[in-house]
């Protein structure tokens, strides 16, 4: 049983670009959500993905925009890239939306913004 | 959201018991507790979680103060791969994002 995948591991781009990531999540599980975490700080709640739509939202711009397809997966998407997103973005995922007391985390995609 | 205070940073050494506390002084009545820790180079995972009794499983036990403004995750005997950073994160009940901190970095020594 896999569990949650994303893709790239790694990633660099320059000021100004646009990327997207991708997550899949653990078989079974219908809820997606990302964080940010940078460097030698905990986690940073970004959004959740259920049934297709946006459920929660954390503080951020509204230069990261995401997607969850029929399948379950997911992408974020961050536009005008800042040196300030460089992070690592962890995908996570569970089920429902009602109390997800476990919730399943990919190893991460590390960004690297110049 | 609750606040919590965790240490930045603890030792033990390889086979001896552990204890990382947490204070959540702010926590409302249904939210839970729960703990993640984070593997170097890895995504959290999940550990445990309780609301008011002491919890067990195969991985920790979690001691919940009876006022419930504290908590204290055990690990019966470190190893090695327990080294990692420990996050106590109050939880809204129906709420599925996580707040983490900054945690406690646990050190293994072997």
């Amino acid at each position: 049983d896999a569990g949650v995948t994303q893709s790239p591991t790694h990633l660099i781009k320059t000021r100004g670009q646009q990327v997207t990531l991708r997550c899949s999540p653990k078989s079974g599980h219908d809820t997606v959500s990302w964080y940010q975490q940078a460097l030698g700080q905990g986690p940073q709640f970004i959004f959740q993905y259920y049934e297709e739509e946006e459920r929660q939202r954390g503080n951020f711009p509204d230069r990261f925009s995401g997607h969850q397809f029929p399948n379950y997966s997911s992408e974020l998407n961050v536009n005008a890239l800042l040196l300030g997103d460089s992070a690592l973005y962890l995908c996570a995922s569970s089920f429902g939306l009602a109390g997800a007391y476990e919730q399943f985390f990919g190893p991460g995609t590390r960004l690297t913004v110049l | 959201d609750a606040k919590t205070t965790q240490p930045n940073s603890m030792e033990s050494n390889e086979e001896e018991p552990v204890h990382l506390p947490c204070n959540h002084s702010t926590i409302s009545g249904t939210d839970y507790i729960h703990w993640y820790r984070q593997l170097p180079s890895q995504g959290p995972e999940y550990v445990i979680h309780g609301l008011t009794s002491n919890v067990n499983n195969r991985m920790a036990s979690l001691a919940i103060a009876e006022d419930r403004k504290s908590s204290t995750l055990i690990l019966h005997r470190a190893t090695l791969r327990d080294a990692a950073v420990y996050y106590c994160i109050p939880q809204i009940k129906g709420a599925n994002n996580l707040f983490f901190g900054t945690g406690t970095r646990l050190t293994v020594i072997p």
